[in-house]
């Protein structure tokens, strides 16, 4: 059974980095995507990092902020996110992408990420 | 970017009603897309992908078609746990977006 699991809420004052992590149980050889939900809104798509860990790419509103890693060892992936402002606090997701097809077949329970001063 | 219109963004419902959901991409995706539920405080739960095809343990009431540009999300005979938030995912040509959702309340 594939689970992802992701690390506890945070709260960031302004200008602070955040550092998200999500351990994969289970088939771990995927993709893994960050995507995230501000208070009542819908999904944005933040990027993607490859099963090896050396590739990324992020959406274009994003880059420069956000940086992905992967520890393949202990199946985990970590999203950093830079220079906070009060937009960004949102629940931050994992997902995994789903090899035969692209689209997201499991989700981490969500990350809060406040952002206050 | 592909933009994901869903419609309508709140639809009122009876126990037992057959409810459809429509969603319109800005261009063609082929059969690139997944219907999500999320209930509030949850994890999107994963209903259908490739347009129609159900993922596995969802209730067969829930059914999707469409192709290219315009999808429907059909849940036939509502039950009291479908009351939900569902959204419409694309996942064609390497990009990722999604509806901006439809509450399905009582």
């Amino acid at each position: 059974q594939v689970q992802l699991v992701q690390s506890g809420t945070e709260v960031k004052k302004p200008g602070a980095s955040v550092k998200v992590s999500c351990k994969a149980s289970g088939s771990t050889d995927n993709y893994i995507h960050w995507v995230r939900q501000a208070p009542g809104q819908g999904f944005e798509w933040m990027g993607w990092i490859s099963p090896n860990g050396f590739g990324t790419n992020s959406a274009q509103k994003f880059q420069g902020r956000v940086t992905m890693t992967r520890d393949t060892s202990i199946s985990a992936v970590y999203m950093e996110f830079k220079r906070l402002t009060f937009d960004d606090t949102a629940v931050y997701y994992c997902a995994r992408q789903n090899t035969a097809s692209y689209h997201f077949d499991y989700w981490g329970q969500g990350t809060l990420v406040t952002v206050s001063s | 970017d592909i933009q994901m219109t869903q419609s309508p963004s709140t639809l009122s419902a009876s126990v037992g009603d057959r409810v459809t959901i429509t969603c319109r991409a800005s261009q063609s995706i082929g059969s690139s897309l997944a219907w999500y539920q999320q209930k509030p405080g949850e994890a999107p739960n994963l209903l259908i992908y490739q347009t129609s095809t159900l993922e596995g343990g969802v209730p067969s009431r829930f059914s999707g078609s469409g192709s290219g540009a315009e999808f429907t999300l059909t849940i036939s005979g509502l039950q009291a746990e479908d009351f939900a938030t569902y959204y419409c995912h694309q996942y064609n040509s390497y990009s990722w977006t999604f509806g901006q959702g439809t509450k399905v309340e009582i």
